[in-house]
């Protein structure tokens, strides 16, 4: 167990959908980081957020958005869902910017969009 | 585009013998590269990093190489056990920068 966690491990949902994914980070850490794994990709950063605020986007669609509520967790909201849109999102944490050390990762949701 | 790559998808190895997995990157700017492992159903931990000022680091059985000159770093696993046998991925980042790069990864198996 990462402390870092990951809600659901699993999701499957029609196109043109809506979902809300939800990480926990681990205690103390207080950036979220939001990643996108799709088949035979590397992770793609979405986007970042700290102590609340939005820190960084990455390659993240208008359809997506995201927010970190004031204990600290986070959810990314994905709608009007495409079969493109299969992927395994990870959600990881670290205390501060994560640089030498790493980020702390969550096992993920797995999501299939039909 | 792609910042950081890995070529090799997958990597077999016998049990006790080297493996080396290989990363090439582009960005010139990149301060920190970091090495991480996953296994099936899990996220990806953390295994070793390296500062672009070095040119090597060591942990253990891990031992990371970097060649800025080439943008090309490797990491060496003595001896591979079975244990080791994950997709690892290596990352970079800016110092300045919030995101880290990811390479598609490589799948190590190490035979027994």
């Amino acid at each position: 167990d990462s402390g870092v966690t990951q809600t659901p491990k699993h999701l499957i949902t029609a196109t043109g959908q809506r979902v809300t994914l939800r990480c926990s980070p681990r205690s103390g850490d207080l950036s979220v980081y939001w990643y996108q794994q799709s088949l035979d990709q590397g992770l793609q950063f979405l986007i970042q957020y700290y102590n609340g605020e939005e820190r960084a986007k990455g390659n993240i669609l208008e359809r997506f958005s995201a927010q970190q509520f004031p204990d600290l967790h986070s959810e990314l909201n994905l709608s009007s869902l495409e079969l493109g849109d299969s992927a395994l999102y990870f959600c990881a944490s670290s205390e501060t910017g994560g640089l030498n050390y790493g980020y702390t990762f969550g096992s993920g949701t797995r999501l299939t969009v039909v | 585009d792609q910042q950081v790559k890995q070529n090799s998808p997958s990597l077999s190895v016998q049990e006790g013998r080297i493996s080396i997995l290989n990363c090439d990157y582009t960005n010139s700017m990149f301060d920190y590269f970091l090495w991480y492992k996953k296994y099936p159903a899990e996220g990806p931990t953390f295994l070793i990093s390296i500062s672009s000022i070095k040119d090597k680091n060591e942990d253990g059985r891990f031992t990371v190489f970097l060649n800025k000159s080439a943008k090309h770093l490797s990491l060496h696993i003595v001896p591979s056990q079975p244990g080791d046998s994950a997709v690892y991925f290596c990352a970079a980042i800016r110092n300045t920068g919030n995101q880290f790069y990811f390479g598609t990864g490589t799948s190590l198996t190490v035979i027994p």
